[in-house]
């Protein structure tokens, strides 16, 4: 079946320190990725998304490119902000597979000023 | 407009009652899902409705039934709980047939004592 493995947190930088979250996947068909950040005490909101190979997905500083050959879309953000402090999750969504989404098990940033 | 609310936002109750969970999403979608998060935040889908109609059904106690009157609303009633059933319930909605992404509901708190 599909899965999603992220890198363990949690990730604690200083402000304007360099991001990297890694992520990969494996899945059956042909998955649109997707990476979904969480604020404390609030659900879940679309952070970014690509939906075929090599597709690069960019929003607030963040960026993730779909890496088919490697099967991973890891996020990245040159210069993180004390606001960026939340969990983020790595997604996938198989078409193939009734549209479910699957999820890794989030990655908890803390930035220091 | 709150796109996807959910009431109660805190729900307290003791072992063995019944409690219920409101959904509801203006968007427009036809597909809405009921996802858990425990502690360490890790996410595990519930259930799945496309148009009113069951479509994903996760390995869940069956003392946990949805409902859906309408494509815009999706219940959870639960019935005798148990401290393991203590997390916050996301319910969340898509449109079928596009990139699989997910709008969250604010989520609710369920704390069983």
């Amino acid at each position: 079946g599909d899965s999603v493995t992220q890198m363990e947190g949690p990730v604690t930088l200083s402000e304007e320190a360099f991001l990297t979250i890694n992520c990969t996947y494996t899945a059956t068909g042909y998955p649109s990725l997707f990476w979904y950040v969480q604020y404390p005490g609030e659900g879940l909101q679309l952070l970014l998304k690509a939906t075929k190979a090599d597709d690069k997905g960019s929003n607030k500083g963040f960026e993730a490119t779909y890496r088919k050959e490697t099967t991973s879309f890891h996020l990245e953000k040159g210069s993180v902000q004390v606001s960026d402090s939340a969990v983020y999750f790595c997604a996938l969504s198989d078409q193939g597979n009734a549209g479910k989404s699957t999820f890794g098990d989030g990655t908890t940033l803390t930035v220091k000023p | 407009d709150t796109a996807v609310s959910q009431t109660p936002k805190y729900l307290v109750t003791q072992m063995g009652n019944d409690k219920s969970i409101k959904c509801e999403q203006n968007l427009g979608h036809d597909t809405m899902y009921w996802y858990k998060q425990d502690s360490k935040k890790f996410l595990k889908i519930m259930f799945s409705y496309n148009n009113k109609e069951l479509i994903i059904n996760e390995t869940v106690p069956n003392r946990f039934s949805p409902k859906s009157p309408d494509k815009a609303h999706l219940n959870l009633h639960i019935n005798s709980l148990e401290l393991g059933d203590s997390a916050v319930y996301f319910c969340a909605s898509s449109q079928g047939g596009r990139a699989g992404e997910l709008f969250f509901g604010e989520g609710s708190r369920l704390t069983v004592l």
